[in-house]
């Protein structure tokens, strides 16, 4: 299986600052990985997958670059509701895999 | 608008079954494969199970196969997970969701069912 490694675990900013969250593949896998956003009481969104597609409907603040191994996730400008759980996840083979996520503080 | 309802969850004693369901609505189901993913509390997500869009093809992790089974039913827009020799390790909230296509990620999430497995 393809191991998922998310860093950093935490993070903590401030609204109108910038952030990134790095994801990292035990293997490639191409530019297959995907982004979601958890926050409590909602439905888990996704964000962005084959690394850099937004997915409908995800604000433009949002963007993923990387491909084979690395991978990173920046959001710009955060916005108050950005703040919450993320997690990338590779879809490009069975299983599907996740990362064990960024947890997005306000400071 | 694209929903998905869990339900069924609850508690349950170790070796026994659980049955999930969920309803979907605002697409057409059967056009979809559809997957289950689970979160253990306080614990990154696990993907559960896949099904093709006829329910002719299934796909587990090794940690729940010949364990757990996932079917469907078109008609009803409705997906299930059968759940047998449930172990404490199953705990969990249980999330249906929606593949994206033959793609392995998953556009659409219902908001989850909390299964306990405990004596």
């Amino acid at each position: 299986d393809v191991q998922m490694t998310q860093s950093p675990s935490n993070l903590a900013a401030s609204p109108g600052e910038s952030v990134s969250i790095n994801c990292k593949a035990s293997k490639s896998i191409s530019k297959y990985l995907a982004w979601y956003q958890q926050k409590p009481g909602k439905a888990n969104k996704l964000l962005i997958y084959s690394g850099s597609t937004l997915q409908s409907g995800t604000p433009s603040r949002f963007s993923g670059s990387g491909s084979g191994t690395d991978f990173t996730l920046t959001i710009r400008n955060l916005e108050p509701e950005d703040f919450g759980l993320y997690y990338c996840q590779q879809h490009n083979e069975y299983p599907p895999t996740f990362g064990a996520g960024t947890k997005l503080e306000l400071k | 608008e694209v929903q998905l309802v869990e339900s069924g969850g609850g508690l349950v004693q170790p070796g026994r079954s659980l049955k999930l369901s969920c309803a979907a609505s605002g697409f057409t189901f059967s056009n979809y494969y559809m997957a289950w993913v689970r979160q253990a509390p306080k614990k990154g997500l696990e993907w559960v199970a896949t099904i093709s869009t006829s329910g002719s093809r299934t796909y587990y992790p090794d940690s729940v196969k010949g364990r757990f089974t996932i079917s469907r039913d078109n008609a009803k827009s409705s997906l299930y997970l059968q759940m047998n020799s449930l172990k404490s390790e199953d705990t969990a909230t249980y999330y249906c969701a929606r593949n994206m296509g033959i793609a392995h990620y998953f556009d659409y999430w219902g908001q989850g069912v909390m299964v306990t497995v405990s004596s």
